[in-house]
């Protein structure tokens, strides 16, 4: 079975510049999350959907940051404009459900560098 | 706010020791629990997940989880240098959809 899939894995710009990831979850997984993690600490949430809706963005920046999944399948994360502090990893996860006993399942992660 | 707390170590252990690994959280309304490995550079990999208060082994691996301490543990078995990593404490928050509140996570380093 193959895992949750992220595009690019690498990713440098600069501040103010806007960047994209793009990740596609486990397949049959109708739940898909994306977490920024910051060097040193543990993922945060920033986003969660539920097939094609989103279940939590409370902690989602939303004057920069933007996500959508619109066929309840891939989904994309954007910031526009960046800034220095979302330097970090982007990782998606995808669970098969929403209840808290499903497990989540990282890709590879999006490093990010904003110089 | 829910938190969730780990020792950031590094905890070193000789190999083939016991490595134990701690976690407390503030959620008393919490009911499952998960443990995920994440080696420099690399995304975190789930290991286990514990439910019920007790053990739960899998190879060299036992979470111990006690709901009313508020209190889950990761123990590591035969402890090898392939073990080194972070080892990340993960409770999803009651009453959300399974938003997942992460420890700073415990750096483990086993030296031969």
């Amino acid at each position: 079975e193959a895992g949750v899939a992220q595009s690019p894995r690498y990713k440098i710009i600069e501040k103010r510049q806007s960047v994209a990831f793009w990740c596609n979850p486990i397949s049959g997984h109708a739940t898909l999350y994306w977490y920024q993690q910051i060097l040193g600490q543990g993922p945060k949430l920033l986003i969660q959907f539920q097939n094609n809706g989103v279940v939590d963005d409370s902690q989602l920046p939303k004057d920069r940051f933007s996500a959508e999944r619109l066929k309840g399948v891939d989904s994309t994360l954007k910031i526009q404009p960046a800034k220095l502090e979302d330097s970090a990893v982007y990782l998606c996860a995808s669970s098969f459900g929403q209840g808290a006993t499903y497990e989540q399942y990282f890709g590879p992660g999006t490093r990010l560098t904003v110089t | 706010q829910k938190e969730v707390e780990q020792n950031s170590g590094p905890l070193s252990v000789p190999e083939g020791a016991i490595a134990s690994l701690n976690c407390t959280y503030s959620d008393r309304g919490s009911q499952s629990f998960f443990w995920y490995r994440q080696y420099s550079g690399k995304s975190p990999e789930l290991i286990m997940s514990i439910y019920s208060n007790g053990d739960k082994e899998d190879g060299r691996f036992t979470a111990q989880l006690n709901k009313a301490s508020q209190y889950v543990s990761l123990l590591i078995r035969d402890s090898q240098p392939s073990d080194s990593a972070t080892y990340l404490c993960a409770v999803p928050l009651s009453g959300g959809y399974n938003k997942l509140i992460f420890g700073a996570g415990t750096r483990l380093a086993v030296h031969p």
